[in-house]
């Protein structure tokens, strides 16, 4: 019974090419998070949606547009990828309060080639 | 800009050997959390430090959270080959948002 579950697992494609992620979690959370990882391991934040509002945005191209239909819900579209784009993508939830950490998904491998 | 450094970046270590991993911070947060992942996996959640002076373990591992000097440890005591992984401690920087800036990771490889 997976808690925060993302779809596909890998994604290979070709440059100019637009995909979605999409991720569900089943832990009742306010809060989910879309977080890249790059091929150093580093994790950045990219969005958060609390409650199906946006409430963090960060440095992102416009190619990048999330969407929540439910708080239960987070996609990540992807317009016109670019090699650059490889990375792990990963989701992840909290409760609506700080102070629990982030329930992570099994994260997106995505390859632009 | 705020910063997360971890250190060391890489380390490898004997088995039975005890090790600490440093986590610096660049600004006021009492929160603090560590992660672990394994090769081609997801982030664990290890341990959650919510205030100054807050030590907790769970095994061989001990982590403990000094918000005055804007650091965080994470100990292994007598390390095991099941620990290698790459570990992550992540800052609350939450002012109304709950978002966290991640460390660089500490990659950490137990030789038996």
């Amino acid at each position: 019974d997976t808690a925060v579950s993302q779809t596909p697992k890998y994604l290979v494609t070709q440059m100019g090419n637009d995909k979605s992620i999409k991720c569900e979690q089943n832990l009742g959370h306010d809060t989910m998070y879309w977080y890249k990882q790059d091929s150093k391991k580093f994790l950045k934040i990219m969005f958060s949606y609390n409650n199906k509002e946006l409430i963090i945005n960060e440095t992102v191209p416009n190619r990048f547009s999330p969407k929540s239909p439910d708080k239960a819900h987070l996609n990540l579209h992807i317009n016109s990828l670019e090699l650059g784009d490889s990375a792990v993508y990963f989701c992840a939830s909290s409760p609506g309060t700080g102070g629990y950490g982030y329930t992570f998904g099994s994260g997106t491998r995505l390859t632009v080639v | 800009e705020l910063k997360v450094e971890q250190n060391p970046l890489f380390l490898s270590m004997q088995e039975g050997k005890n090790y600490t991993i440093y986590c610096n911070y660049s600004t006021t947060s009492d929160r603090l959390y560590w992660y672990r992942q394994d090769p081609g996996k997801s982030l664990e959640s290890l341990f959650v430090l919510l205030s100054n002076g807050a030590v907790k373990q769970e095994g061989r591992l001990m982590a403990s959270l000094d918000t005055k000097a804007r650091l965080s440890t994470l100990h292994i005591t007598a390390a095991v080959h099941d620990l290698s992984a790459t570990y992550f401690c992540a800052v609350d920087v939450t002012s109304g948002t709950y978002k966290y800036i991640f460390g660089t990771g500490t990659r950490l490889k137990v030789l038996a």
